[in-house]
C-alpha cells in the first residue's frame, strides 16, 4: 500500500515558473525522499531530508518537511522544459520503501 | 552515484509463457533488492524484497509462485513471471539500498522492463 498522497496529482506550469508538489504521509519517519522518474524509465534519487531537518536545498530544488502535520513539500524554481517528469515521495516502512502517488509535472516551453 | 542495472528493458511473449528479468548491481553489492510493479500513470506497488541467500519477502496480495524470485549472489536478483497472462503487462522496475557511509538510504533503481502479453 502507498504510505503517502501527493497534491496537485497532475501541474502544467510555463517555464521559468515555480513548482510545488506536496507529499503527506501517515506514519512516523526517519527520513523522507523525493524521486523523478521520466517517462518510462526508472526512478532517480534527488534528495533525502531527515526526520530533524526542516528545509533542505539542492541546486533549484528545496524541500520542507514538517513533521508535526506529516507533510513534505517539494518546490523547484525557475522550471525549465527538462524537468517534465513525475515526482514521487518516499518514505521507509522498516527497511521497505513506499511510494506516494506522484505529481505529474509538465513545464511547457 | 551507484549503478544498477536492469535487463530487458522490454518484453513480448505469448499468454502462458515465462519470462525473466535480470536486476544487477554493477558497483555496489546488495544483500537486498526490491521488486515494484507500476502501472500507467500510477504509482510504484513494491511486490517483493528480495534477499540474498535466501527467499523473497511477498507483500500481501503478490502470488509467489507466480512471481519467482531468485536472489543467488550479491549483484544479482531476477523476477520471473510465470505462465503469464496480459494482465500481467506492466512496468516491472527493481531498485537496491546501497548501505554504508555517505549513503543514507536511497534507493537506486534500474531502468525498468516493459512487459507486454500477447
Amino acid at each position: 500500500s502507498q504510505q503517502g498522497e501527493e497534491d496537485p496529482q497532475a501541474l502544467s506550469i510555463q517555464e521559468g515558473e515555480n513548482a510545488t508538489m506536496n507529499c503527506s504521509y501517515k506514519t512516523s519517519i526517519n527520513n523522507l525522499q523525493w524521486y523523478r522518474q521520466n517517462s518510462g524509465r526508472g526512478l532517480v534519487h534527488l534528495i533525502l531530508i531527515r526526520s530533524n531537518e526542516r528545509e533542505k536545498h539542492s541546486g533549484r530544488l528545496r524541500v520542507t518537511l514538517d513533521t508535526s502535520k506529516k507533510s513534505s513539500s517539494l518546490l523547484i524554481t525557475a522550471s525549465r522544459a527538462a524537468d517534465t517528469a513525475s515526482y514521487f515521495c518516499a518514505t521507509d516502512r522498516g527497511f521497505k520503501t513506499i511510494f506516494g502517488a506522484g505529481t505529474r509535472l509538465f513545464v511547457k516551453a | 552515484g551507484a549503478v544498477v542495472s536492469q535487463h530487458p528493458s522490454r518484453v513480448i511473449c505469448k499468454s502462458g509463457t515465462s519470462v525473466k528479468i535480470e536486476c544487477r548491481s554493477l558497483d555496489f553489492q546488495a544483500t537486498t533488492m526490491f521488486w515494484y510493479r507500476q502501472f500507467p500513470k500510477q504509482s510504484l506497488m513494491l511486490m517483493a524484497t528480495s534477499n540474498e541467500g535466501s527467499k523473497a519477502t511477498y507483500e500481501q496480495g503478490v502470488e509467489k509462485d507466480k512471481f519467482l524470485i531468485n536472489h543467488a549472489s550479491l549483484t544479482l536478483s531476477t523476477l520471473t513471471v510465470t505462465s503469464a497472462h496480459p494482465e500481467d503487462s506492466s512496468f516491472y522496475i527493481c531498485s537496491a539500498k546501497r548501505t554504508g557511509t555517505g549513503f543514507p538510504g536511497e534507493l537506486f533503481f534500474g531502468e525498468g522492463s516493459r512487459l507486454t502479453v500477447l
